[in-house]
């Protein structure tokens, strides 16, 4: 089955810290790939999304993913989290037959400050 | 960017009664929204997916007699949870897929049963 993989449950930094969190897509081909964060009592909003061409996507609030097509992987990362940053992340792929988007089981990352 | 919307935001319901959840997309048209329920501390399940004019597709293990969804207009889908119990309580969240293939998400409703 078509699953979308996140190693890290929850991950803990201090400000000032780099992240990188994992997310690995468990099919090939064509693939279209995407990472949304939940703040506390808010809905899902989109950080970045990679259909094509360069494979190093920039999204907003200072994240950046890579897709690696030999690793089947798109990790977030961003060089100095801000407290702020404290939330749920999710990687998500747009299924093959393309009409639905499958979720991994979330992040979440607390900052201290 | 696009707005996605839900009504009611919050519900409590006895058990045995049947809920209404509005999924609106207010400034853009989508033929296709999607369903999604959200357990804590767990990721979002897709329940099915909405067509407009058409019936929607369950995934699998998800009940259509159970949750009834109607995408009546490019604007309006709607899930109706009936005969609700306990273990109905979760986190119902739609989503509307644009003409650009992303999905812009609602706030969700916190559905909970008596």
């Amino acid at each position: 089955a078509q699953s979308v993989s996140q190693h890290n449950h929850h991950v803990i930094l201090s400000e000032a810290a780099s992240l990188e969190l994992g997310c690995n897509y468990s099919y090939g081909g064509t693939v279209n790939l995407f990472w949304y964060v939940q703040y506390p009592g808010q809905h899902l909003q989109l950080l970045l999304k990679y259909f094509s061409g360069d494979p190093l996507v920039k999204g907003i609030k200072g994240f950046e993913a890579e897709f690696i097509k030999s690793k089947f992987s798109f990790n977030l990362r961003k060089p100095s989290v801000q407290w702020s940053d404290t939330a749920e992340y999710f990687c998500a792929a747009i299924n093959q037959a393309g009409t639905a988007l499958i979720f991994g089981k979330g992040t979440t990352l607390s900052v201290s400050s | 960017g696009a707005v996605v919307s839900q009504h009611p935001s919050r519900v409590i319901c006895k058990s045995g009664t049947s809920v209404k959840i509005e999924c609106r997309s207010l400034d853009f048209q989508a033929t296709t929204m999607f369903w999604y329920r959200q357990f804590p501390k767990k990721s979002l399940m897709l329940m099915a997916t909405s067509n407009e004019g058409s019936k929607a597709t369950y995934e699998q293990g998800v009940e259509k007699d159970k949750f009834l969804i109607n995408h009546a207009s490019l604007t309006l889908s709607t899930l109706t949870v009936t005969s609700a119990h306990p273990e109905d309580s979760s986190f119902y969240i739609c989503s509307a897929r644009s003409g650009r293939n992303e999905q812009f998400f609602g706030p969700g409703t916190r559905l909970t049963v008596l």
